[in-house]
């Protein structure tokens, strides 16, 4: 059974901290991605990364940042947690481009829901 | 701006009722489309997915969708609806190497 876990189910933290949402994939899959889902705006892409080492900016990256040290593994950092981004954060893996086209869906998380008070 | 649309924000439908869900999509070209779902306090799952060929996608618990290409839709169907299959509803398109958008999604309820 395939599996993407997160590291908490929720999170509280004061504005200013900095914090941090891991991820974990145990399908080696090449492509790993972080989103935010807030009420009635969908999911919201954040960072992705597509191989080890390597990362690429969403839509929304701005009070965020990433790092991929391990192919399994994609961390999520807030450098100084602010109120707006309390929100759900999913994890997202897939496979890579050489697989084809017929397996290109994302497995998600169980997502972190994150308060910042 | 390129996006994905899905028209509902909410649907209330009785148990055994039929279902349709719309999306639509801004892009040309090649795109693999994907309808998720979130149930009440899970992680969101894969309904279905359109890569090629038939336009018609079966996915799993008796949904499926249509691709019309003219119409740039991906619409979600279902003939009956039960109560388990309230939930929250997510069109996506994959366009291009990594790129995938979400539509803003529909909160199904099925009354009993």
């Amino acid at each position: 059974d395939v599996k993407v876990t997160q590291s908490s189910r929720y999170l509280v933290k004061r504005t200013g901290e900095k914090v941090f949402l891991e991820c974990v994939q145990d399908m080696d899959h090449e492509n790993m991605f972080w989103y935010r889902q807030d009420p009635g705006l969908g999911l919201r892409l954040i960072y992705f990364s597509y191989d080890v080492k390597m990362k690429e900016k969403g839509d929304i990256p701005e009070g965020y940042s990433v790092s991929r040290e391990k192919k399994e593994r994609f961390s999520l950092i807030l450098e100084s947690a602010s109120t707006n981004q309390t929100s759900m954060y999913l994890c997202a893996s897939s496979r890579g481009v050489s697989s084809g086209r017929e397996f290109n869906e994302q497995f998600f998380g169980p997502g972190t829901r994150l308060t910042v008070l | 701006a390129q996006s994905v649309s899905q028209h509902n924000h909410h649907v209330i439908l009785s148990e055994a009722a039929s279902l349709e869900l719309g999306c639509n999509y801004s892009y040309g070209g090649t795109v693999n489309l994907f309808w998720y779902v979130q149930y009440p306090g899970q992680h969101l799952q894969l309904l279905l997915k359109y890569f090629s060929g038939d336009p018609l996608v079966k996915g799993i618990k008796g949904f499926e969708a249509e691709f019309i290409k003219s119409k740039f839709s991906f619409n979600l169907r279902k003939p009956s609806v039960q109560w388990s299959d309230t939930a929250e509803y997510f069109c996506a398109v994959k366009k291009g190497t990594y790129k995938y958008i979400f539509g803003t999604g529909t909160r199904l309820k099925v009354l009993a």
